[in-house]
């Protein structure tokens, strides 16, 4: 699995709460990525890490926003959860810009 | 912007057939071409990968893909499937470090 662990596995909450989506990683590996998959979309680009404090939007930024303070730790906020945001989530790591390894994802319910 | 086509959501074939998974890009510019694979429940897998050099690349599994630059494509074959290939194939091309990927085809094995 390369050393990557997103908590929580799963998740409900209710629309206009905030929360906090965490990935670890182990392997040292600079690039960290957030995507959201749905059906008929494929993974869409969330946000993204270049390094400790270095981050870019992706693709689907809007309500998102994202932290890293140390290398191995790349936290996905949802400052007020809406019903739109309900997905599956996965992050990965990546050597130079290529995503290597993923995940297993979390699953989000915003009731 | 770049964006990637996958011109099939689904691909039905016969256990120990041929398959090919089609995978168009748009970029004026040399970009980073890869094929993921989602299995049921998990994470994506990096399955192979274009960056420079030989057209025809190889991957785990028994898969290959070439690259061609005047048809913008990067179709995925394997040459005899096995029941065990039933998934989600995924289509990714990478530039200034942010990875788009295609929409997916589920490969379904037939018996």
């Amino acid at each position: 699995d390369a050393g990557i662990t997103q908590s929580p596995r799963h998740k409900v909450t209710e629309t206009g709460t905030p929360v906090t989506l965490r990935c670890h990683q182990t392997e040292n590996h600079r690039y960290m990525y957030w995507y959201r998959q749905d059906p008929g979309h494929g993974l869409r680009l969330i946000h993204y890490s270049y390094g400790v404090k270095d981050t870019d939007k992706g693709e689907v930024s809007d309500g998102y926003s994202v932290s890293r303070s140390k290398t191995e730790d790349f936290l996905l906020t949802l400052e007020s959860a809406t019903s739109s945001q309900t997905s599956v989530y996965f992050c990965a790591t990546g050597i130079n810009n290529q995503p290597q390894h993923f995940g297993d994802g979390t699953r989000l319910s915003i009731l | 912007a770049q964006s990637v086509t996958q011109l099939d959501s689904q691909v039905p074939v016969f256990e120990e057939a041929p398959v090919e998974l089609r995978c168009n890009y748009s970029s004026s510019v040399s970009v980073y071409l890869f094929w993921y694979v989602q299995y049921p429940n998990q994470g994506l897998q990096l399955l192979l990968k274009y960056l420079s050099g030989s057209t025809l690349v190889k991957g785990i599994n028994g898969f290959e893909a070439e690259f061609n630059k005047s048809q913008t494509s990067f179709h995925l074959r394997k040459p005899s499937v096995h029941i065990s290939d039933t998934a989600e194939y995924f289509c990714a091309v990478s530039r200034d470090d942010k990875i788009i990927f295609g929409k997916g085809t589920r490969l379904h094995i037939l018996p």
